[in-house]
């Protein structure tokens, strides 16, 4: 079945730096991909779609010069957490949807904590 | 605009008997609905999704659900609960008639104890 690997799954940063998460579909190719957020026995808070090959879509209330997202190929999304502080520390999931467009696969997760 | 409930934060179930773990949804066109597990620090594993057809959809580690219109629900169940299914379950919703984003509910923890 679709596979999509998120890496890394964990990782601790100090406060003002930038962080790159990773998201590869690995046998599909993925016209559109979505990052969430997870805060602690909470929802999915969706932050962004993107499609390959042109700019992602926020959603309201998520800072897109923060957040930026790359979705450069098929297979490949990023997210990048610039600048990084303490409240920007949760849980990151990306998620892919194939050309068939009825599913969705989704990574594994990034723990990330600002320090 | 599209929604999902999940009324119960945690339902608490004896191993081998039957477990329910209820979802109703919004949408303006048809939904695709679907059923998620998450296992802790781990991404969402996907159970089952109803977009057409059956209403009763069965999906994966003996899970099923129903789709009901009437009253725009869409229940997880299963008729014997094992100690492995307790985990973090997310029931989400798609409005088949445009756009592809997923509305997730906001989860319920199931129990499941010896």
């Amino acid at each position: 079945g679709a596979v999509v690997s998120q890496h890394p799954s964990r990782v601790i940063c100090k406060s003002g730096t930038s962080v790159k998460i990773e998201c590869r579909s690995l046998d599909f190719q993925a016209t559109t991909m979505f990052w969430y957020r997870q805060f602690p026995k909470k929802s999915l808070m969706l932050m962004a779609t993107s499609n390959e090959g042109s700019k992602a879509t926020y959603e309201q209330g998520v800072e897109k010069d923060k957040f930026l997202i790359n979705h450069a190929s098929l297979t490949l999304s990023t997210l990048t957490v610039t600048s990084a502080h303490p409240e920007d520390s949760s849980f990151y999931i990306c998620s892919a949807m194939g050309t068939g467009g009825g599913g969705y696969t989704f990574g594994s997760g990034t723990r990330l904590t600002v320090v | 605009a599209q929604s999902v409930a999940q009324p119960e934060d945690q339902v608490n179930v004896a191993e081998g008997n039957p477990l329910t773990v209820k979802c109703t949804y919004s949408v303006s066109g048809n939904p695709y609905l679907f059923w998620y597990v998450q296992y802790p620090n781990r991404g969402l594993q996907f159970l089952l999704k109803y977009i057409t057809g059956d209403n009763l959809v069965k999906g994966s580690y003996g899970f099923e659900a129903e789709f009901n219109k009437s009253q725009t629900s869409f229940h997880l169940k299963k008729p014997s609960a094992l100690v492995s299914d307790s985990a973090l379950y997310f029931c989400a919703v798609r409005d088949g008639g445009g756009g592809n984003k997923l509305t997730f509910g906001t989860g319920t923890q199931l129990k499941v104890e010896l």
